[in-house]
């Protein structure tokens, strides 16, 4: 595709479910990042990809969270035992190697009840 | 620990003014500042960006000052369009290897028809 595309653009799940949200970088990029934008808050780094490795996932709030990429290209955001404060909006985004500019895509907007 | 501080949190402006947003850093190890401008329901997209070894850079209505011995660096929309009313994030990116952006809190800018 033309962008990057993530999916499911909304989800709501109940307390305790587990998720996976889906990732989709533009051809090519080998850099690929995961954020979460809380209402009202910045973007807060949560992992990042260059090819199928993740050199840093510093920002990963606890050990529910994990991600992994695949063939260099989809990524995958797990949140296992959802929380009602794990309720935000995902954002994924991808560049060329060196990250100068990153291309976001329209994120996932998570919903924990 | 925030790393980049950005103010004001909102900014309402009159059709045809200046809009200026300031951020600061505290890590010196950043080699690169952009500017990212989102609208609602969208991911953010790259505005502007700066490296420190310049003071300034100007791109059409708008101009990134960088004042690397205090740390600062500041957004400046001239001639402040209706169609500018947006979030706008200051980032700063790691030179650690990682590629890691840290992003400010974001300004919500109103302008007024």
């Amino acid at each position: 595709g033309a962008g990057v595309s993530q999916s499911p653009s909304n989800k709501v799940t109940e307390k305790g479910k587990d998720v996976e949200l889906r990732c989709d970088p533009i051809s090519g990029h080998t850099a690929l990042y995961w954020y979460r934008q809380s209402l009202g808050q910045g973007l807060e780094f949560l992992i990042y990809f260059q090819g199928n490795s993740a050199p840093d996932k510093s920002g990963l709030p606890s050990d529910r969270f994990s991600a992994e990429r695949t063939g260099g290209s989809v990524s995958t955001l797990t949140i296992q035992r959802t929380q009602q404060e794990d309720s935000a909006v995902y954002l994924c985004a991808s560049s060329l190697t060196k990250g100068e500019k990153l291309f976001f895509g329209s994120g996932t907007q998570l919903s924990v009840l | 620990q925030q790393q980049v501080k950005q103010s004001p949190q909102s900014l309402i402006v009159q059709k045809g003014g200046i809009s200026i947003i300031n951020c600061a850093y505290e890590n010196t190890a950043f080699d690169y500042f952009p500017w990212y401008q989102q609208f609602p329901g969208k991911g953010p997209a790259l505005l502007i960006a700066i490296r420190p070894d310049v003071s300034e850079k100007k791109e059409g209505r708008f101009t990134i000052s960088f004042n690397k011995s205090a740390k600062q660096f500041s957004l400046h929309i001239m001639d402040s369009q209706p169609g500018d009313s947006a979030t706008y994030f200051c980032a700063a990116r790691g030179t650690s290897g990682t590629y890691k952006y840290i992003f400010g809190t974001g300004t919500r800018l109103k302008v007024l028809a």
